[in-house]
């Protein structure tokens, strides 16, 4: 069965530091991944996907970018961190298919101080 | 208006009870339809895929209406474990999930 890991499970950083979170995919081969943040209070919303190696997609223009180095691995850094950058962040896979569900790691809780 | 609305809540209710939540989206060709069950400070996790013809697992039932563009969660016997926030996403194009803000449910003894 396919399981998603990301670490760390919680974080807490200054303003104008690096952050970089981890996310791997156990289990299943070349799925789509996705990095989303949730605000408190608020809906999901996507920052990035990938339906490949090196290949990423941005949806929303902000200081965050992303990388996929191996097909089961996805990356979110920042070189320097803003408070609004603080939030609930979500790893995701899907496998193509008919209705492309997503399945979601446990997160990562970031605290911008 | 939103890409996907959905009513807050929160929605108290007693054990026992049959409760139904709706979600209303904009984008006509939304292609696939999603119910998440989100427990406090935890990930989503899938509840059940929404087909167009409407599906059932064990208490819960999803529905479709394609016309009015809204979806819907019917939930009976609630549980007190049924208590979480209800997520409703909705898929425009292959990779382009859309996710309510979710509806508060708390199911009390």
């Amino acid at each position: 069965s396919q399981t998603i890991h990301q670490w760390p499970a919680t974080l807490v950083q200054p303003v104008g530091s690096p952050l970089s979170l981890e996310c791997t995919v156990e289990g299943t081969s070349n799925p789509n991944l996705y990095w989303y943040r949730q605000a408190a209070g608020r809906g999901l919303q996507l920052l990035f996907y990938s339906v490949g190696i090196g290949q990423i997609s941005s949806e929303v223009p902000q200081n965050l970018s992303a990388s996929r180095p191996q097909d089961r691995q996805f990356i979110l850094s920042s070189k320097k961190l803003l408070l609004s950058d603080s939030g609930f962040y979500l790893c995701a896979w899907s496998d193509i298919g008919d209705f492309y569900e997503q399945y979601f790691g446990p997160g990562t809780r970031l605290t911008v101080t | 208006r939103k890409e996907v609305e959905q009513d807050p809540g929160p929605f108290n209710v007693p054990e026992g009870a049959t409760v139904a939540f709706n979600c209303t989206y904009s984008n006509s060709a939304s292609q696939s339809f999603f119910w998440y069950r989100q427990d406090c400070r935890k990930e989503p996790k899938l509840l059940m895929s929404v087909y167009s013809s409407g599906n059932e697992d064990g208490r819960f039932t999803a529905q479709l209406n394609r016309a009015s563009q809204y979806i819907s969660l019917l939930i009976r016997d609630s549980k007190l474990s049924d208590s979480a926030t209800y997520l409703c996403v909705v898929n425009l194009n292959n990779n382009d999930m859309r996710f309510g803000a979710g509806t508060r449910l708390t199911v009390k003894p």
